[in-house]
């Protein structure tokens, strides 16, 4: 079954609009949440690790929240170059090391 | 900034050939790691490596595959005789000490192309 779930599928913004993204996760005894941005073609690109509920990271224009059962990536007065996929990975702790993903939402941003 | 690094960017294979694909992960760290990710699909696991030994690997990871560390630097996924399905863009990331919930870094990928 699917333990990491992410909304909207795809989101188009207009420069400046304020949004967030949404990921939604089942996994229990929850290690790290990590979120990621791909751009077309390229690698996962590393942007914040959560670990407890409560817990906030920002950077640049991007804050990630953590609650019991979800993490929000807001986005902040974004610009055309956030357009990208940006990907929600768990670590469950249960298996070293291996993460599970997300779907992914792609953001687009307009000028 | 370190980071890790891929090679080659691109693969086109006929299918039954085996392919290998190289990474040198981040000077330091310990732990490495392959994914892949089928186009329009989900970046999905398929093995852990530390201390020249598989760690975990997925159902994915069957018996066509295998990993190595053939040197100080280089870490390598081997493909014996792929398959269509095979065809998907291949992430290695390295992290540090593997720990539990700690970063893993990913490189740009190789795309691989079975035909």
């Amino acid at each position: 079954e699917d333990q990491v779930t992410q909304s909207p599928e795809a989101l188009r913004l207009q420069e400046g609009e304020s949004s967030s993204l949404n990921c939604s996760y089942t996994v229990s005894g929850l290690r790290g949440l990590f979120w990621y941005r791909q751009d077309p073609g390229k690698g996962p690109e590393f942007l914040f690790t959560l670990y407890s509920a409560g817990e906030e990271k920002e950077k640049e224009r991007l804050k990630a929240t953590l609650t019991k059962k979800e993490s929000f990536l807001h986005i902040t007065a974004p610009k055309p170059e956030d357009s990208a996929t940006y990907l929600c990975a768990v670590d469950r702790g249960s298996t070293l090391g291996r993460l599970y993903f997300g779907r992914g939402t792609q953001l687009t941003v307009w000028p | 900034e370190p980071e890790v690094t891929q090679t080659p960017s691109h693969q086109v294979t006929q299918m039954g050939q085996e392919v290998i694909l190289r990474c040198v992960p981040i000077s330091n760290h310990l732990y490495f790691y392959w994914y892949r990710q089928i186009l329009g699909q989900k970046v999905e696991f398929l093995v852990s490596f530390y201390n020249n030994e598989i760690s975990e690997k997925s159902e994915i990871f069957d018996d066509q595959f295998s990993v190595e560390r053939p040197d100080g630097s280089n870490f390598t996924l081997k493909i014996r005789s792929t398959k269509l399905e095979d065809s998907a863009m291949y992430f290695c990331a390295s992290s540090q000490q593997g720990a539990r919930g700690e970063t893993q870094y990913f490189g740009p990928g190789t795309r691989l192309l079975v035909l």
